[in-house]
């Protein structure tokens, strides 16, 4: 089975910084797709990127981007220029081929940017 | 982009009663829709992936024959909480995957309330 570990429970940064968000997996797959996932205070889930397995190209998406790290199983998320609005609970997900397509979630880290 | 419209987004029920809460995909089609609970300060937790015509596969440790799921169209799931207890409380989400894509869509939640 496979498992998305989040280790920051919790993270803050000031305005217009940059905050890197850290996420790990376990898997046996070879192609798989990570997401992170964005909940703020609605407690809509937002899409924030996405990356495919076989795509050795990191995603961006404007002030977001990811650093995929394959073989160390590894996909960080780094939010440059925080904006108030980055406010939220932020979630890694991993899905696989397997196990009906689900989404594994990581246990989320929660940030605040601070004005 | 696509749409998951839930219904209700806020329910209070007496112990005992049962809630219905709808997911449905405004425009797109979905073989598959996922059913999640989330605690306060917690990751999403999957309870039962819901299949078109077919019954729901049900995560271990949930009780099918409490949460009754029916996916009758390729756009509506339905999640029936029966006789209800107050350890039902809890933020109930749905998502839906397009059939043969990778991208999932969240509804908004349901906050369930059980007094």
């Amino acid at each position: 089975a496979q498992t998305v570990t989040q280790s920051q429970p919790e993270m803050s940064v000031q305005e217009a910084e940059t905050v890197t968000l850290s996420c790990t997996y376990d898997t046996s797959e070879s192609n798989y797709y990570l997401f992170w996932y964005k909940q703020p205070p609605s407690r809509q889930m937002i899409l924030v990127i996405r990356q495919e397995a076989y795509k050795q190209q990191n995603a961006t998406e404007n002030r977001f981007s990811v650093n995929f790290q394959k073989a160390a199983k590894s996909f960080s998320l780094k939010i440059s220029d925080s904006q108030l609005g980055d406010t939220a609970m932020y979630f890694c997900a991993f899905m696989g081929n397997n196990a009906g397509n689900m989404l594994t979630f990581g246990g989320g880290t929660r940030l605040m940017v601070k004005p | 982009g696509a749409v998951v419209s839930q219904h209700p987004s806020r329910v209070i029920c007496k112990s005992g009663t049962s809630v219905k809460i709808e997911c449905r995909s405004l425009d797109f089609q979905a073989t598959t829709m996922f059913w999640y609970r989330q605690f306060p300060k917690q990751s999403l937790m999957l309870m039962a992936t819901s299949n078109e015509g077919s019954k729901a596969t049900y995560e271990q440790g949930v009780e099918k024959d409490k949460f009754l799921i029916n996916h009758a169209s390729l756009t509506l799931s339905t999640l029936t909480v029966t006789s209800a207890h107050p350890e039902d409380s809890s933020f109930y989400i749905c998502s839906a995957r397009e059939t043969g894509g990778v991208h999932y869509t969240f509804g908004s939640g349901t906050r369930l309330t059980v007094v």
